[in-house]
């Protein structure tokens, strides 16, 4: 059965410096990885996502993430956080065909201080 | 033009009563999902449709049930609330990427 292991719960950092969410995910055929923000009272919002060509996925707000299937891994990053970035992240893992539902992390809550 | 649009956005009820919550997608997708999330964040499936047929059924209570009357409404309809069914319910569609609604967070007091 498909899984997502998110293993951090809460990760504090300070605005400006570098940020890195871990995400391994099990799934039996090809995965297609999503990484979701999520603010206070708020509905998702698609950060990026991947299916295939480049292991390194841009995305909005200047996040990144790298697909590396030998570790079955598909970390968030971003190079310098502001204090907006504090929310909750989401790593899912799903099928390209739709025939299966997204399978979520528990998630991460990124804390931002000064 | 909300892709995928829930209502109501809110919604609190006394325990035992029966309740909906709708959801439309406007995308032309056949497939469609609701998510709970619980206090603790978690977005787990509930139901999956493709193209108004249940597809799966992830061991949710009876009092639970999902009606598709079309290929672009899912809604959900609960009986006897529980105070454990406090959540934000998600609705979501699929066509080569998931799309989700805005959530309905549902209080049972």
């Amino acid at each position: 059965a498909q899984s997502v292991t998110q293993p951090d719960i809460h990760i504090t950092v300070s605005e400006g410096a570098s940020l890195e969410l871990r995400c391994n995910y099990s799934y039996g055929a090809t995965p297609y990885l999503f990484w979701y923000v999520q603010s206070p009272g708020q509905g998702l919002q698609l950060l990026l996502k991947y299916f295939s060509g480049d292991t390194l996925v841009q995305g909005i707000k200047g996040f990144e993430a790298e697909f590396k299937r030998s570790q079955s891994s598909f970390n968030l990053r971003k190079p310098s956080v502001h204090w907006s970035d504090a929310a909750e992240y989401f790593c899912a893992v799903g099928s390209y065909s739709g025939n299966t539902p997204l399978v979520f992390g528990k998630g991460t809550r990124l804390s931002v201080i000064a | 033009d909300t892709a995928v649009s829930q209502t109501p956005k809110y919604l609190v009820t006394q325990m035992g009563n029966d309740k909906s919550i709708k959801c439309e997608q406007n995308l032309g997708h056949d497939t469609m999902y609701w998510y709970k999330q619980d206090s603790k964040k978690f977005l787990k499936i509930m139901f999956s449709y493709n193209n108004k047929e249940l597809i799966i059924n992830e061991t949710v209570p009876n009092r639970f049930s999902p009606k598709s009357p079309d290929k672009a409404h899912l809604n959900l309809h609960i009986n006897s609330l529980e105070l454990g069914d406090s959540a934000v319910y998600f609705c979501a569609s699929f066509a080569r990427g998931y799309t989700f609604g805005s959530g309905t967070r549902l209080t049972v007091v």
